[in-house]
């Protein structure tokens, strides 16, 4: 069981620059996340999906779309990067929005 | 009203001691209390978490107590190992249907 899958693991972009996150989770989890963990910040939600088809925004949503088109698919989109967008990025899903949530790996982006 | 604060920043701690890490939360309708474990260069991982219809919950090394009335909650690590070292972050939620709110996170270090 591969769980919660992001990629890329490291991503450098320059100011200006669009890219996507990839997030898949392999548990059949009606309920996907993702935050961003800054110091001394702790985990910011960003967008959360209670089902495909569903999406919703979180704490700090600015900055980042995000869809879900099917039930393992969640990635986040930032549209015109920021420096204040480097952070490390947490995808995470749970079998119901409360519930216990599986993390993946994380992707850490530098935006210069 | 949503914020879960979380103590100390860091701790460091000799193996074989106790470590306690504090957390305390202001919103009553948070019925949803986990702790969660990370470790450099990896997601964050559900250690324990507990229910306020107890006032305490232990899982080996691991125990969680719960104040209800102070609103306050901690986790305390007893023969703490090298192991142990990462950072530990505390959540609340107000259980199905909401979403958590995280602690800025502990950084703990035990040295052998």
């Amino acid at each position: 069981n591969a769980g919660v899958t992001q990629t890329p693991k490291f991503q450098v972009l320059k100011t200006g620059q669009s890219m996507t996150l990839q997030c898949a989770q392999d548990m059949n989890h009606e309920y996907m996340s993702w935050y961003r963990q800054d110091p001394g910040m702790g985990l910011r939600l960003i967008h959360y999906s209670v089902g495909a088809g569903i999406t919703d925004q979180g704490e700090v949503p600015n900055g980042y779309n995000v869809s879900r088109s099917t039930t393992e698919d969640f990635p986040l989109r930032l549209l015109s990067a920021a420096p204040s967008q480097t952070s490390v990025y947490f995808c995470a899903s749970s079998y119901t929005q409360g519930t216990e949530a599986f993390f993946g790996q994380g992707t850490r982006l530098t935006v210069v | 009203q949503q914020q879960v604060k979380q103590s100390p920043q860091s701790l460091i701690v000799q193996k074989g001691g106790i470590s306690i890490i504090n957390c305390a939360y202001e919103n009553t309708a948070f019925d949803y209390f986990p702790w969660y474990q990370q470790f450099p260069g990896k997601g964050p991982a559900l250690l324990i978490a507990i229910r306020p219809d107890v006032s305490e919950k232990k899982e080996g090394r691991f125990t969680i107590s719960f104040n209800k009335s102070a609103k306050q909650f901690s986790l305390h690590i007893m023969d703490s190992q090298p192991g142990d070292s990462a950072t530990y972050f505390c959540a609340a939620s107000g259980g199905y249907g909401q979403n958590f709110v995280f602690g800025p996170g502990t950084r703990l270090s035990v040295l052998p």
